[in-house]
């Protein structure tokens, strides 16, 4: 296991709504990282922290926010969801600055947008 | 042009094959390369990092060609537990993922 935990691990919303996803990190580790996989892909970079800071930024839309908080665990927000935002997110977390290093990722939450 | 490109696959063979995957990258700034495993509605799982003068780990061995920008993973003995999604993965800064190339081992 590595101790990267996420919730919930199973959701549906509608177009439009908001959501927010959530990831527990192995304690010491700084850098958390959210990532997209759609079906069929491989994990798409939404953005990375460290230490509370917003630490790097993939190609997704401002409605695409998150936060990290001291005691290791993050969020992801998603405003005004769209059906392409069906897929599963992914947190990864390591000790380091920066994601360069081998993730350790957690189960993830698929989320279905109708 | 992707950051990160897989052969596309799927790959089906026998048990007891050997299989080559490949994977070029475009940041020639890249600093650290993976394969990662990922199992039907699994997370994506830390297979063996990749290191310029080859590793090897098992039935598995990676090789890094920073010249070339090519990544390769070459699988020999085939089990059908190695049926999975191989993900090649490039750091700088961040971590990017190719699409994934399946590899299915039958009887």
């Amino acid at each position: 296991e590595t101790g990267v935990t996420q919730s919930p691990t199973h959701l549906i919303k509608t177009r439009g709504q908001q959501v927010t996803l959530r990831c527990s990190s192995q304690s010491g580790h700084n850098t958390v990282s959210w990532y997209q996989q759609a079906l069929g892909q491989g994990p798409q970079f939404i953005f990375q922290y460290y230490r509370e800071e917003e630490n790097g930024r993939g190609n997704f839309p401002p409605r695409f926010s998150g936060l990290q908080f001291p005691n290791y665990s993050s969020e992801l927000n998603v405003n005004a969801l769209e059906l392409d935002d069906s897929a599963l997110y992914l947190c990864s977390s390591n000790p380091g600055r920066g994601g360069e290093e081998t993730q350790y990722f957690g189960p993830g939450t698929r989320l279905l947008v109708l | 042009r992707k950051e990160v490109e897989q052969d596309p696959g799927p790959f089906n063979v026998p048990e007891g094959a050997t299989v080559a995957f490949n994977c070029t990258y475009s940041n020639s700034a890249s600093q650290s390369f993976f394969w990662y495993r990922q199992d039907c509605r699994k997370e994506p799982k830390l297979l063996m990092s990749v290191y310029s003068s080859g590793n090897e780990d098992g039935r598995f061995t990676a090789q890094l060609n920073r010249a070339s920008q090519y990544i390769s993973l070459l699988i020999r003995d085939s089990k059908l537990s190695d049926s999975a999604t191989y993900l090649c993965v490039v750091g700088h800064n961040d971590m990017r993922f190719g699409a994934g190339t399946r590899l299915t081992v039958k009887p």
